[in-house]
């Protein structure tokens, strides 16, 4: 069993369309990162959270640590949304731990 | 302000060969970490380097080495090649154990023929 685990998979949706990712880990962790993948591979950092709950434009993260569970949101979306997002988590093991990353989730926003 | 910077973006090598990648970090950053990344699949991490030294290291073979530079900078070398070795690369940076966040690169494209 992986380490972080996303749902769904693959999600298609049209335009407007309000979306939920899920992320589960099964690590503790002292962050969890949100990340964003395009076609050419290039990854950009949506959002890193220790706890509670944060914004940015139409996109929203929260995370439950006693649940070990963390969702992003994305209101009103749109077809430049489509993209792979990642969830990922450093583990609170000490050290210099790299990241552990989630399979992703191939979101389409059709028009 | 240049973010992490990869090259190349894409390479063909042979089975057997070996293979240099790059990256130059985010300005302010010390720290760069090493992804592999398989299609279809998240990313692996492979090692880190800080202060010139690799500090930490994930599930990779002896053939995939690295090295630090002064100027932060960071090569991953990858020996006697193996077709399961085409996958993404990607460099992460960040201020050193990442509290800050990462910035990561456009990564190389790695085919082993």
């Amino acid at each position: 069993k992986n380490e972080v685990e996303q749902s769904p998979q693959n999600l298609t949706a049209q335009e407007g369309e309000f979306i939920t990712i899920n992320c589960s880990y099964s690590v503790g962790i002292s962050a969890l990162h949100w990340l964003q993948q395009h076609p050419g591979g290039g990854i950009v950092s949506l959002f890193m959270l220790s706890s509670g709950k944060k914004k940015h434009g139409r996109l929203i993260a929260t995370i439950n640590i006693q649940e070990k569970h963390s969702s992003l949101h994305i209101t009103a979306s749109h077809p430049r949304d489509s993209a792979v997002y990642i969830c990922a988590v450093r583990s609170s093991g000490g050290g210099a731990d790299g990241l552990t990353f989630g399979k992703g989730t191939h979101l389409i926003i059709q028009p | 302000d240049a973010g992490v910077t990869q090259s190349p973006t894409h390479l063909i090598k042979t089975r057997g060969q070996q293979v240099t990648l790059r990256c130059s970090p985010k300005s302010g950053h010390d720290t760069v970490s090493w992804y592999q990344q398989a299609l279809g699949q998240g990313p692996q991490f492979i090692f880190q380097y800080y202060e010139e030294e690799e500090r930490q290291r994930g599930n990779f073979p002896d053939r995939f080495s690295g090295h630090q530079f002064p100027n932060y900078s960071s090569e991953l070398n990858v020996n006697a090649l193996l077709l399961g070795d085409s996958a993404l690369y990607l460099c992460a940076s960040s201020l050193g154990w990442g509290i800050g966040g990462y910035t990561f690169g456009s990564g190389t494209r790695l085919t082993v023929v």
